[in-house]
């Protein structure tokens, strides 16, 4: 199975302030029809996941321009432009490639 | 606006049984792959199984293969969860989830707790 890792594992962040998880996976994440399916989730705190990112740098509908998607291969990152109250919570990577598909195992983002 | 509402979770002895549903609705269902995710309680998210939009190919974890089994009901716009021989490591919250790898389409429900403890 694919492992994803991601550093650090606790953010503390200062509101207004730019912020930046990194996402390694144990092999490269490009399918075989070119596509590189590495995607970023969002969890508040008492609700469900949301997914932010998918194929590593596109945007889900709704999603603020603040936050973006960079990377290749088996290195990643998300970044959050200027963070607000609401960015609060965990932030998963995960990875449609190889099945299993696998998730890192959570950046708690807190002030 | 599309909803996914699960239910059927609950408590359940190591051995038991469990049957998930999921209620979809606000879109075209039979279009879609399907998705299970867990959460264990404070613990982070692990994919369980998809299926197929016509339920013809169905992909399980391995620590549930041979135990669960993933269906769906294109008439009535639902996905099922059979959850069989429960062990306590199955504790966890299940996500119903729609999504599609390579656009923007992606919506979860709000989850159903199973608790399997003696």
């Amino acid at each position: 199975d694919v492992v994803m890792s991601q550093s650090p594992l606790s953010l503390p962040v200062t509101l207004g302030q730019p912020a930046s998880i990194s996402c390694r996976s144990s092999q490269s994440l490009v399918h075989s029809d070119g596509n590189t399916y590495l995607h970023w989730f969002q969890q508040r705190p008492g609700q469900s996941p949301r997914r932010l990112i998918y194929g590593v740098s596109n945007r889900d509908s709704g999603v603020p321009d603040r936050f973006s998607g960079s990377g290749s291969g088996a290195d990643f990152t998300l970044k959050i432009s200027r963070v607000e109250a609401e960015d609060i919570g965990v932030y998963y990577c995960m990875q449609e490639t190889h099945w299993p598909f696998t998730f890192g195992p959570g950046t708690k983002v807190d002030i | 606006e599309v909803h996914l509402v699960e239910s059927g979770g609950g408590l359940v002895q190591p051995g038991g049984s469990l049957r998930l549903s999921c209620a979809a609705s606000g879109f075209t269902f039979n279009s879609y792959w399907m998705r299970w995710i867990r959460q264990a309680p404070g613990r982070g998210l692990e994919w369980v199984a998809n299926i197929k939009e016509d339920g013809s190919q169905k992909y399980y974890l391995g620590s549930v293969k041979g135990r669960f089994t993933v269906s769906r009901d294109n008439a009535k716009n639902s996905l099922y969860l059979q959850m069989n021989s429960l062990r306590a490591d199955d504790t966890a919250i299940y996500y119903c989830v729609s999504g599609r790898r390579g656009s923007s389409w992606d919506h979860w429900g709000q989850g159903t707790l199973v608790t399997v403890s003696s």
